[in-house]
């Protein structure tokens, strides 16, 4: 089973809005990361969150994390039509070798 | 720097045919890491190696998959003989230093097996 996955699976808001992609996880972990794919392309690394962090900003992103929950938010704020894309989240098992990559939010942000 | 270059990007062969991908990870990057992509199983980590060395090769479906790193800046994976389940995205990453920091993708190869 997926250590970490995405909720909701798809995601459809009209630009200019708010959108909120959340991942759970089953295990302690070191840190937690979060990556978009464009469709086509390969994934890239957008915010990484360590376990002793609750929270941090990169431009129009923002990430939680709460690990008493085992969970996980992205928000990207004043969304734009480029911003359409899937965005996974991906774990190391605290003590554990292989990241996880959940099965991904897709996001259509329609112009 | 030009980031994780993947060769071919697309790859449409023929049942029991030897596939073999291509990857060079960024310069100074000591982790490599092959996935593959499906609608069905998602992102699945196949191998990773440290310093060229083969560390966890666990995800590798099955005997028809391998994968070498003869030096610091080429891996490949290779299926012999490949089957139409083995279609897949397949991609190939890199990270500096420790497993558990950013990866850097490349654009991934795209295997049509017929």
């Amino acid at each position: 089973s997926q250590q970490g996955e995405e909720d909701p699976q798809a995601l459809s808001i009209q630009e200019g809005e708010n959108a909120t992609m959340n991942c759970s996880y089953k295990t302690s972990i070191n840190n937690l990361q979060w990556y978009r794919q464009n469709s086509g392309r390969g994934l890239v690394h957008l915010i990484l969150i360590r376990s002793n962090e609750r929270e941090k900003h990169s431009g129009r992103l923002r990430v939680t994390l709460d690990t008493s929950k085992k969970s996980s938010s992205l928000l990207i704020t004043a969304s734009r039509a480029a911003d359409t894309a899937s965005y996974f989240c991906a774990t190391v098992p605290l003590g554990g070798f292989k990241t996880i990559f959940g099965a991904g939010t897709r996001l259509f942000v329609k112009a | 720097d030009a980031g994780v270059i993947q060769s071919p990007r697309h790859e449409v062969t023929e049942m029991g045919q030897e596939v073999t991908l291509r990857c060079k990870p960024i310069s100074g990057h000591d982790y490599l890491f092959w996935y593959r992509q499906t609608m069905m199983r998602g992102l699945e980590l196949l191998i990773y190696f440290n310093n060229n060395v083969p560390i966890d090769d666990s995800g590798m479906p099955e005997d028809r998959f391998s994968a070498k790193m003869p030096n610091a800046s080429f891996s490949t994976l290779k299926i012999q003989p490949s089957e139409p389940r083995d279609s897949a995205v397949y991609f190939c990453a890199s990270s500096l230093r420790a497993r558990q920091e950013t990866q850097y993708f490349g654009p991934g190869t795209r295997l049509l097996v017929l």
